[in-house]
């Protein structure tokens, strides 16, 4: 039973790129929550995604956008990237519907922005 | 929003010692959770714990809803505990999924 995978695991990017990152949710999950991590500090929670919309979001500029597809994976992209972007982006899933689910989380992308 | 607050900080231990973690919370919640940050950022779920008492090999946790707090026990440590641990409560009501965590403690076991 595979858990939630991210992509990349690493990243380094360029002040005023654009990237973005990538997240399967655990087997039989169907709701992503993306999360900011900067160092230090814990998860920031950035926005949320079920049905291919997003559901929930937390204080992020409209830099920060994402999407969510058919099979439940989801991307999060980051436009005209700032230094203070640099961080661990961490991908959650959960079961929407089911009571008393828990939030597993991805091992994390660690961005990198020069 | 609510807020999370975690003690103590920083914590050294020798191993084998045991400690106690805190996490207090501002507002009544439907779910908190305990995690487990490794060097490497990876994050491990620890406990689901919104209220009483669950252990799982030398942790265990106990939840106090009504009076906003929840203890993390760790018993006999080892070096592999080392890492950072998080409390985590879920804002709103429902199912939100929408983690508040606090700043976590920073637990370091030396042999």
């Amino acid at each position: 039973d595979a858990g939630v995978t991210q992509s990349p695991t690493h990243l380094i990017k360029t002040r005023g790129q654009q990237v973005t990152l990538r997240c399967s949710p655990k087997s039989g999950h169907d709701t992503v929550s993306w999360y900011q991590q900067a160092l230090g500090q814990g998860p920031q929670f950035i926005f949320q995604y079920y049905e291919e919309e997003e559901r929930q979001r937390g204080n992020f500029p409209d830099r920060f956008s994402g999407h969510q597809f058919p099979n439940y994976s989801s991307e999060l992209n980051v436009n005209a990237l700032l230094l203070g972007d640099s961080a661990l982006y961490l991908c959650a899933s959960y079961r929407l519907r089911l009571a008393n689910s828990p939030l597993h989380f991805g091992n994390g992308t660690r961005l990198t922005v020069t | 929003g609510i807020q999370v607050e975690q003690s103590p900080p920083d914590l050294i231990l020798q191993e084998g010692a045991n400690s106690t973690l805190r996490c207090n919370f501002s507002d009544s919640v439907n779910n908190l959770q305990w995690f487990h940050q490794n060097p490497w950022g990876q994050l491990i779920n620890l406990f689901y714990i919104p209220s009483g008492t669950k252990q799982n090999g030398r942790l265990s946790a106990t939840t106090v809803a009504t009076e906003r707090y929840s203890l993390l026990y760790i018993s006999s440590s080892q070096t592999t505990d080392s890492g950072v641990y998080f409390c985590a409560v879920e804002e709103g009501s429902g199912n939100t999924g929408k983690l508040i965590f606090g700043q976590g403690t920073t637990l370091q076991v030396k042999p």
